[in-house]
């Protein structure tokens, strides 16, 4: 049974263009999170909510948003689609609590975004 | 703020060679320690971890040992196979906000093993 999910695992699709990735984690997490990845492996987070709540924020266009139904689901909204963001994103949750046994991500499979 | 800097790659070996993969970190509170892998075409998963200072991960025949004293958490493998193929990632984290653990990455080192 696959702790995160996201769905598609590729997108292509044209600039201006509009599109969603979901992602669902069945582990019991408070926060989940999105993160993308360059062509170099790079990793950067982008957001994080605990709880539906929207705790980290960090210099993303606001062409992204992200959007938690319920604590169990972030999905990722992207607007006006540009070359620039094509890379692979990656959903993530974790516990939350105080102590060292809430700090370990678990990721999704990724989803990789090419814009034509 | 975090960072964590971790040795460029390509590290490129034999089967059966000895693998050290070196990270430093900086960070404001007292982290825990982490590596992650990533295998082609999936996912991060976590390879071990160290919460306090002098603590060993391991798994996987792969080591880390947190040492406070140079801030480091270099990977080690004695004898690394074809499998092992893939990019690392060193990361930390501590308790940013109440709760949250926000991590903070390294660059990723990939490891190329050949026959």
């Amino acid at each position: 049974d696959t702790a995160v999910s996201q769905t598609p695992k590729y997108l292509v699709t044209q600039m201006g263009n509009d599109k969603s990735i979901k992602c669902e984690q069945n582990l019991g997490h408070d926060t989940m999170y999105w993160y993308k990845q360059d062509s170099k492996k790079f990793l950067k987070i982008m957001f994080s909510y605990n709880n539906k709540e929207l705790i980290i924020n960090e210099t993303v266009p606001n062409r992204f948003s992200p959007k938690s139904p319920d604590k169990a689901h972030l999905n990722l909204h992207i607007n006006s689609l540009e070359l620039g963001d094509s890379a692979v994103y990656f959903c993530a949750s974790s516990a939350w609590g105080r102590g060292t046994t809430y700090n370990e991500q678990f990721f999704g499979p990724g989803t990789r975004l090419t814009v034509l | 703020g975090n960072s964590v800097t971790q040795m460029e790659g390509p590290v490129t070996l034999s089967e059966e060679a000895f693998l050290t993969i070196n990270c430093t970190y900086t960070a404001t509170g007292y982290p825990s320690l982490f590596w992650y892998v990533q295998y082609p075409g999936e996912g991060l998963q976590l390879l071990l971890k160290a919460t306090k200072a002098d603590d060993k991960g391991s798994n996987k025949g792969f080591e880390a040992t947190y040492r406070k004293e140079t801030t480091s958490f270099h990977l080690e493998k004695g004898s690394v196979q074809v499998s092992d193929s893939a990019v690392y990632f060193c990361a930390l984290s501590d308790d940013a906000s109440g709760g949250s653990y926000i991590p903070t990455f390294g660059r990723g080192t990939s490891l190329i093993v050949h026959p």
